[in-house]
């Protein structure tokens, strides 16, 4: 079983701060994906890390991907009230047959209070 | 960007009945789409994994035999809860991947259906 742990669960800040979210697993990816998640609607994908050591930025947002890839981080700067949301870090993994899954994290529920 | 949809986006039913859940990959096929389960502020869960044309992966714990999926064509795949009991309510979302091979594959996510059994 391939375990994403994401950190913080929750985190409740003032609009401008700067935040970090993390996702580490033992297990390594082939990629990582990070998606943000409005109440009762579907995941929307934000960005995909493949390379070890890779960064993408997107925005006042940076993603990092870990050397070994098994963890990642997202980065915002300056966060807004339009960031709140859940952020969910995914890792895909191949398993059996050559099929492919996504696991994912348990997510961060970001307020940013104007 | 591709386009997932889902039909219906709610539904209330009564306990013992059967529901049917749609997805549909609008702009692009789809060799294969997921289901997810998810409670309240909680994370996503798979519950099954589906290629066009063949027999749906269940992930364990997950009884086939309840949540029956039919993926028909490259653009459709549905879940039926059958016999639905109030512990089936939950959020479930589809998702539908491009195949592309390396260096990574992509899923792209449906709006969800807000299943409550009554």
């Amino acid at each position: 079983t391939q375990l994403l742990e994401q950190s913080p669960q929750f985190l409740s800040i003032q609009e401008g701060e700067n935040l970090t979210v993390y996702c580490n697993s033992s297990s390594v990816f082939s990629s990582l994906q990070w998606y943000r998640q409005e109440p009762g609607e579907g995941p929307v994908l934000l960005v995909t890390v493949v390379t070890g050591g890779e960064v993408k930025k997107l925005k006042r947002l940076t993603f990092q991907f870990g050397d070994a890839r098994k963890d990642s981080s997202l980065h915002i700067t300056a966060a807004q009230p339009g960031d709140t949301g859940l952020y969910l870090c995914a890792g895909e993994f191949r398993s059996g047959a050559g099929s492919y899954q996504l696991t994912f994290g348990k997510g961060t529920k970001l307020s940013v209070i104007p | 960007g591709a386009v997932v949809s889902q039909h219906p986006s709610r539904v209330i039913c009564k306990s013992g009945t059967s529901v049917k859940i749609e997805c549909r990959s609008l702009d692009f096929q789809a060799t294969t789409m997921f289901w997810y389960r998810q409670f309240p502020k909680q994370s996503l869960m798979l519950m099954a994994t589906s290629n066009e044309g063949s027999k749906a992966t269940y992930e364990q714990g997950v009884e086939k035999d309840k949540f029956l999926i039919n993926h028909a064509s490259l653009t459709l795949s549905t879940l039926t809860v059958t016999s639905a009991h109030p512990e089936d309510s939950s959020f479930y979302i589809c998702s539908a991947g491009i195949m592309a091979g390396t260096p990574y594959n992509e899923q792209f996510f449906g709006p969800g259906t807000r299943l409550t059994v009554l």
